[in-house]
């Protein structure tokens, strides 16, 4: 069966620090990959996607960037985290695109 | 452009009580794709159901029931019978076909509260 795995589950960092969330898919080839921000009491906001290796699509300006640098790894990363940069972060998968997402743990990510 | 709005914020309701959770959404798209997920307090999304836009078919899947209506952009999400562990935020979601069905834009989420 297919699993989703994505650490740290919290994270406090200062301002202007570096960021690297990891995210993994296992029982599975060539998904699709997404990262999702929550911010608090609010819906999910599309940050990126990808389908396949090293191919990456924005959906928004911002300070944050990704990569796939395997099949089944997606990391999100930035070089100075801003204070706006809080909040939950998401990582899914799906076979294709139109399908359903299965979603990882999230990470809390604390800007201070 | 795609728009999906869960008008109600909060629901409050009594154990057993039935609950139904809207979802207004918009589209150009002739073909889409419309889900829920469930989000319980633990904060991981759970997918409940997806709906391709050339099924009208209600469903149910034990207390879960959806009523999908085109003419009315809706796509409703009833709970029957309501347990303390349906409390969760729950959201709706769009995927249009002519993004490639990668741009799946959701709803700001309904927290609903079931009491015991």
């Amino acid at each position: 069966s297919q699993t989703i795995h994505q650490w740290p589950a919290t994270l406090v960092q200062p301002v202007g620090s570096p960021l690297s969330l990891e995210c993994t898919v296992e029982g599975t080839s060539n998904p699709n990959l997404y990262w999702y921000r929550q911010a608090a009491g609010r819906g999910l906001q599309l940050l990126f996607y990808s389908v396949g290796i090293g191919q990456i699509s924005s959906e928004v300006p911002q300070n944050l960037s990704a990569s796939r640098p395997q099949d089944r790894q997606f990391i999100l990363s930035s070089k100075k985290l801003l204070l706006s940069d809080s909040g939950f972060y998401l990582c899914a998968w799906s076979v294709r695109s139109g399908a359903e997402a299965f979603f990882g743990q999230g990470t809390r990510l604390t800007v201070v | 452009a795609q728009k999906v709005t869960q008008a109600q914020t909060e629901i409050s309701v009594v154990e057993k009580e039935d609950v139904t959770l809207d979802c207004v959404y918009e589209t150009r798209d002739t073909t889409y794709y419309l889900f829920w997920y469930k989000q319980p307090p633990s904060g991981e999304l759970v997918f409940l159901i997806r709906r391709n836009s050339f099924d009208e078919q209600n469903e149910i899947s034990g207390r879960y029931s959806w009523n999908f209506q085109k003419s009315t952009s809706s796509f409703n999400f009833t709970i029957t019978a309501s347990q303390v562990v349906d409390s969760a935020v729950y959201f709706c979601a769009l995927s249009e076909s002519n993004t490639g069905g990668f741009k799946t834009i959701f709803g700001a989420g309904t927290r609903l509260f079931v009491k015991a």
